[in-house]
């Protein structure tokens, strides 16, 4: 059964105090894997798509990186707007283009 | 900034009860999607549909739900008789492709519809 699990449930950081979050995944012929953000009481936001491993991606402080069996998303230098629930999902096998299987998530807050 | 919106943004209704929940995807896209999120679990797929018809649908999109795009630019969820586990967060989707080629894999969600069924 394909799995998508994400650690820790929760992170607390000062800001500037960098760190990393995991996504491990277990399916069937991955196509790609996604990491969102989520604010309270909003949709989800689209960060970054990896397909393949030893793929990178960065937007400002976040960094995504994937190997064979999971993802981090990497938090540098975090700042109190970062606060969020990152969301870590996956497309897998033959699934159509669209149909993501979500982890629980990540829910980061940042301290002044 | 193109935007998904979802109306209305919280519904309240006596279980048994039909419910309509409205989404104005993103003007160009071709792909739509409803998507829930119980409190406190996971978001979860429940259906994708493209060039009027469903593309997927998951387990949990059974017989009370119905998916339709009524006229270019509106895309509804229809749950025809709720029970209370619908009570959720249903949030709407769209992206402009489905291949991969080209494909950021980019879906862009509405800010939700919180459906409350009492």
């Amino acid at each position: 059964e394909d799995q998508v699990t994400q650690s820790p449930e929760a992170l607390r950081l000062q800001e500037g105090e960098s760190s990393s979050l995991n996504c491990s995944y277990t399916v069937s012929g991955l196509r790609g894997l996604f990491w969102y953000r989520q604010d309270p009481g909003k949709g989800p936001e689209f960060l970054f798509t990896l397909y393949s491993a030893g793929e990178e991606k960065e937007k400002e402080r976040l960094k995504a990186t994937l190997t064979k069996k999971e993802s981090f998303l990497h938090i540098t230098a975090p700042k109190p707007e970062d606060s969020a629930t990152y969301l870590c999902a996956v497309q897998a096998g033959a699934d159509s283009w669209g149909k993501l299987q979500f982890g629980a998530g990540t829910q980061v807050v940042v301290t002044p | 900034e193109p935007e998904v919106t979802q109306t209305p943004s919280h519904q309240v209704t006596q279980m048994g009860q039909e419910v309509i929940l409205r989404c104005v995807p993103i003007s160009n896209h071709l792909y739509f999607y409803w998507y829930r999120q119980i409190l406190g679990q996971k978001v979860e797929f429940l259906v994708s549909f493209y060039n009027n018809e469903i593309s997927e649908k998951s387990e949990i999109f059974d017989d009370q739900f119905s998916v339709e795009r009524p006229d270019g630019s509106n895309f509804t969820l229809k749950i025809r008789s709720t029970k209370l586990e619908d009570s959720a967060m249903y949030f709407c989707a769209s992206s402009g492709t489905g291949g991969i080629v080209g494909n950021t894999g980019e879906l862009f969600f509405g800010e939700g519809s919180r459906l409350t069924v009492l």
